[in-house]
Parts: C-alpha cells; structure tokens; sequence
C-alpha cells in the first residue's frame, strides 16, 4: 500500500523553508526519502528507522513519529538545486520498499 | 561500478506487441524492484526481487505483466500485449542495505 504524501505541490522562493509529510496506515520498520530531478532517476536522500530518528541532508532533515506513522522533510533555507520531486518511501519488515506519488518542489530566485 | 543498467532508454510500440525491458543491478546488490511511474500514481511498485526470487508481485496490473530474474545480474519486465495505458517510465533498481539504486529508466509509449 502507498504512502500518502502532502502536499502535492509546493512553491518556494530561495530562503524559503517547507514540509512535506508523508504518512501510512500500517506500521512501518522505516521511512526512506528520495529526490527525482527532472528527466533523471531518483537519488537516495536518508532513511529513518524505528525509534524517532532525525537526519539530515544539507539542510534538508526529516523526522519519524512510528506510533502516528508519520514521517515529515523539512527543507530548510531553500536553493534552487532544491527544486525536484520529493518521494517518501516506506518499509515494511520485509524491505517491500513502497513509494507515496510525490511532492513537487520548485524553488525560485 | 556503473550503477544500475536500463535497456532500451526509450520505446515505442504499437499495441498488441510484445514488449521487453531489461535491468542489469549492481553487483552484489541482492534485492530488485520494479517500478512504473505515472504522473497520477507516482512510483508505483510493480514486483521485487530476493536472491533471484519473486518475494511480492501483487503490485503487476494484470497477467500481461510478467517478471523474471534468471540469475544476479539481469531482470526482465515482459509485457504482452501492450496497451496505451502501459505507457510510462518504468524503473528498476537494486538495493544492499539502506539505499535503493535507481536506474535511468525505460520511457515506454504504446501507440
């Protein structure tokens, strides 16, 4: 089953900070975050496992409520290399890796 | 390592053929997933791989989707017939650990 994402689009001006959120129904083992440029394949950004782990990316971090199941980005002080579509992905206990449809960031000058 | 391997890049067929995508995973890399991206649906996942064994598939549309890994280093997606709904870009990638490694995908239009 997908993860849900929200919102669906986003439009930020450079400096800006956002939050996408990402959420499932089932309890999760681990919650991965990817960034898809335009034309290009996804890129690994971190993964947060059980336990309410923060991490960070730059100044990209992201958190991991298990018991609401709930993880959420923070971009922070955004660049234009920030622009891209976001994917939450989540794991199960059986490394099924599933993917939520994304959130399109655009930053502008 | 030259990450994962997609072949063709692009695709265009006529519907009712038979169409073949191709993976190569990263070597050592025992897990294979793949996907078919959509702008309604996103990433969708479609089957995954472990050691060579379909662990989940439940996520192929319907029979005219089939998968096969014959050994570590090369994965099919098999379409037959297609469909113009089966146009999108389809992904695969392989995985160790924590991170999953995408390929450039396949752009598939079935006219």
């Amino acid at each position: 089953q997908q993860p849900v994402q929200s919102p669906q689009a986003v439009i930020l001006r450079e400096g800006e900070d956002a939050v996408i959120n990402c959420s499932s129904s089932k309890a999760l083992y681990s919650v991965h975050w990817y960034r898809q440029k335009h034309g290009e394949a996804p890129v690994f950004l971190m993964i947060l496992l059980k336990g309410g782990e923060q991490k960070g990316h730059e100044k990209i971090s992201a958190s991991f409520n298990e018991k609401k199941q709930q993880s959420s980005l923070y971009l922070t002080a955004s660049q234009l290399s920030y622009s891209g579509t976001y994917f939450c992905g989540t794991e199960l206990d059986d490394y099924k890796l599933s993917f939520g449809a994304g959130t399109t960031v655009t930053v502008r000058a | 390592d030259a990450g994962v391997i997609q072949s063709p890049r692009h695709e265009v067929t006529e519907m009712g053929q038979e169409v073949t995508l191709r993976c190569k995973p990263i070597s050592g890399h025992d897990y294979l997933f793949w996907y078919r991206q959509t702008m309604m649906r996103g990433l969708e996942l479609l089957i995954y791989f472990n050691n060579n064994v379909p662990i989940d598939d439940s996520g192929m549309p319907e029979d005219r989707f089939s998968a096969k890994m014959p050994n570590a280093s090369f994965s099919t997606l098999k379409i037959q017939p297609s469909e113009p709904r089966d146009s999108a870009v389809y992904f695969c990638a392989s995985r160790l650990n924590a991170e999953a490694f995408f390929g450039q995908g396949t752009r598939l239009t079935v006219v």
